[in-house]
């Protein structure tokens, strides 16, 4: 069973440029969720998606957007980059929105911007 | 004060001990509790849940819960060195239904 994947690995974006990075859940799962990490931060949560629609949205500007597609595929979108936005993004899913699931993550995309 | 707290340690345990690795919560509503393991450079991967009182053993790793105290804590034995790691707790469950996460306890198995 093929895992999370993400798409691109890595990325390098310059000040003010926008980026979309994508998420193919497991086969089967329903719900994904995006996280930023950086090491001084932590996981932070960005948004969560359940059957193409936006379920819980984190503390992030408005310049972080995403969405689901109906196959259940979700991309993450950031506008206008900033340096600070270069972090590990990760994507997450899980079978449905119960509580008893846990996450099962991604390999991640690297972004840096510079 | 955050959903989930952690130490961030780091903790440095001799190969073969017992590393305890602790976290507390503070949503009552968290009904599911995990915990991930975290190489460097790699995502988190899910190594043990846990949704009732008491313990739960799966290999060399035992997860504990305590709801009254609002307490998990994961016991790793005989630690080896790919033991080390970044450890994150999450909780969930609550408002929202939401997954909290904490930052991460850092975990160094000494040969």
């Amino acid at each position: 069973k093929a895992g999370v994947t993400q798409t691109p690995r890595y990325l390098i974006k310059t000040r003010g440029q926008q980026v979309t990075l994508s998420c193919s859940p497991i086969s089967g799962h329903r719900s994904v969720s995006w996280y930023q990490q950086t090491p001084g931060q932590g996981l932070q949560f960005l948004f969560e998606y359940f059957s193409e629609t936006q379920r819980n949205k984190g503390n992030f500007p408005g310049r972080f957007s995403g969405r689901q597609f109906s196959n259940s595929r979700s991309e993450m979108n950031v506008s206008t980059l900033e340096l600070g936005d270069s972090a590990l993004y990760l994507c997450a899913s899980t079978p449905a929105a119960a509580t008893n699931y846990g996450y099962t993550f991604g390999s991640g995309t690297r972004l840096t911007v510079v | 004060q955050k959903e989930v707290e952690q130490n961030s340690g780091p903790l440095s345990v001799p190969e073969g001990a017992i590393a305890s690795l602790n976290c507390t919560y503070s949503d009552r509503g968290s009904q599911s509790f995990f915990w991930y393991r975290q190489y460097s450079g790699k995502s988190p991967e899910l190594i043990m849940s846990i949704y009732s009182n008491g313990d739960k053993e799966d290999g060399r790793f035992t997860a504990q819960l305590n709801k009254a105290s609002q307490y998990v804590s994961l016991l790793i034995r005989d630690s080896q060195p790919s033991d080390s790691a970044t450890y994150l707790c999450a909780a969930r469950g609550g408002t929202g239904n939401q997954f909290y996460f904490g930052t991460g306890t850092s975990l160094t198995v000494i040969p």
